[in-house]
C-alpha cells in the first residue's frame, strides 16, 4: 500500500517562501519519479513539477519555473517543494504523487497540504 | 503548456453510457500513448482510472474504458452508476517531458 503524506502548508504573505514536504512509504521510493500537483479552491488539477527517481532530472510548469524547486532525499523517502516569491494565484491544495513503475503516468496521490498566499 | 480541453459537464441516466473527450495537440495527446484519466470525488484525492490510453489499473471496473484518435482521447463509462458521479480529468505526457491536465469534466448521474 502506497502512502504519501504531505506537510508544510499554511498561510503565507505574497513574496515570501514556503517549503512543502512529502513522506513516502509502502513502496521503494528511490525507484519512482514523483510529482507535485496542485488544485486551487474550486478549480481543476494543475501539474507543478516532477523529479526523476534519482533526482537527476527535474521539470516544471511554466507558471512556477524559476520560483519553485523540487528535490528529494531517497535516504529518508522524502520529497520536497521549495516555493519562493509566492503569489496569490499559488493558493491551492498541493498533492504529491508517484509515477507508475516504468511509465510516465501519475499513479498514487497523497491527501494534500493547503497553501494560502494572502496578506 | 495549455490545459487539455474537456467538456465542462456530461450527464446520463443510470445504465447508460457516456463519453468524455480530451483534446490536446501533436505535442502531447497526439504524440504519445501516455494519456491517463482520473476520477475525483468532492474532498478526495484523484484516483487513477485509465493509463496508457486504454489500460485499467487493478481494481478499476471494466465499465471504464479509454481510447484515442489523433489529438483527442476519450473516456467511456458504460452502465453508468450513481457512484460514478464525480469530476474526471485527463492527463498527458508532453514533448517537453512535463505533464498537462485537462480542464476537467463534471459527470452527473440523472
Amino acid at each position: 500500500q502506497v502512502y504519501l503524506v504531505e506537510s508544510g502548508g499554511g498561510v503565507v504573505q505574497p513574496g515570501r517562501s514556503l517549503r512543502l514536504s512529502c513522506a513516502a512509504s509502502g513502496f521503494v521510493f528511490s525507484r519512482f519519479g514523483v510529482h507535485w500537483v496542485r488544485q486551487a479552491p474550486g478549480r481543476g488539477l494543475e501539474w507543478v513539477a516532477v523529479i526523476s527517481y534519482d533526482g537527476s532530472d527535474k521539470y516544471y510548469a511554466d507558471s512556477v519555473k524559476g520560483r519553485f524547486t523540487i528535490s528529494r532525499d531517497n535516504s529518508r523517502n522524502m520529497l520536497y517543494l521549495q516555493m519562493n516569491s509566492l503569489r496569490a494565484d499559488d493558493t491551492a491544495l498541493y498533492y504529491c504523487a508517484n509515477d507508475l513503475s516504468g511509465i510516465p503516468t501519475i499513479d498514487s496521490w497523497g491527501q494534500g497540504t493547503l497553501v494560502t498566499v494572502s496578506s | 503548456q495549455s490545459a487539455l480541453t474537456q467538456p465542462a459537464s456530461v450527464s446520463g441516466s443510470p445504465g447508460q453510457s457516456i463519453t468524455i473527450s480530451c483534446t490536446g495537440t501533436s505535442s502531447d495527446v497526439g504524440a504519445y500513448n501516455y494519456v491517463s484519466w482520473y476520477q475525483q470525488h468532492p474532498g478526495k484525492a484523484p484516483k487513477l482510472m485509465v493509463y496508457d490510453v486504454s489500460n485499467r489499473p487493478s481494481g478499476v471496473s471494466y465499465r471504464f474504458s479509454g481510447s484515442k484518435s489523433g489529438n483527442t482521447a476519450s473516456l467511456t463509462i458504460s452502465g453508468l452508476q450513481a457512484e460514478d458521479e464525480a469530476d474526471y480529468y485527463c492527463c498527458s505526457y508532453t514533448s517537453s517531458s512535463s505533464r498537462v491536465f485537462g480542464t476537467g469534466t463534471k459527470v452527473t448521474v440523472l
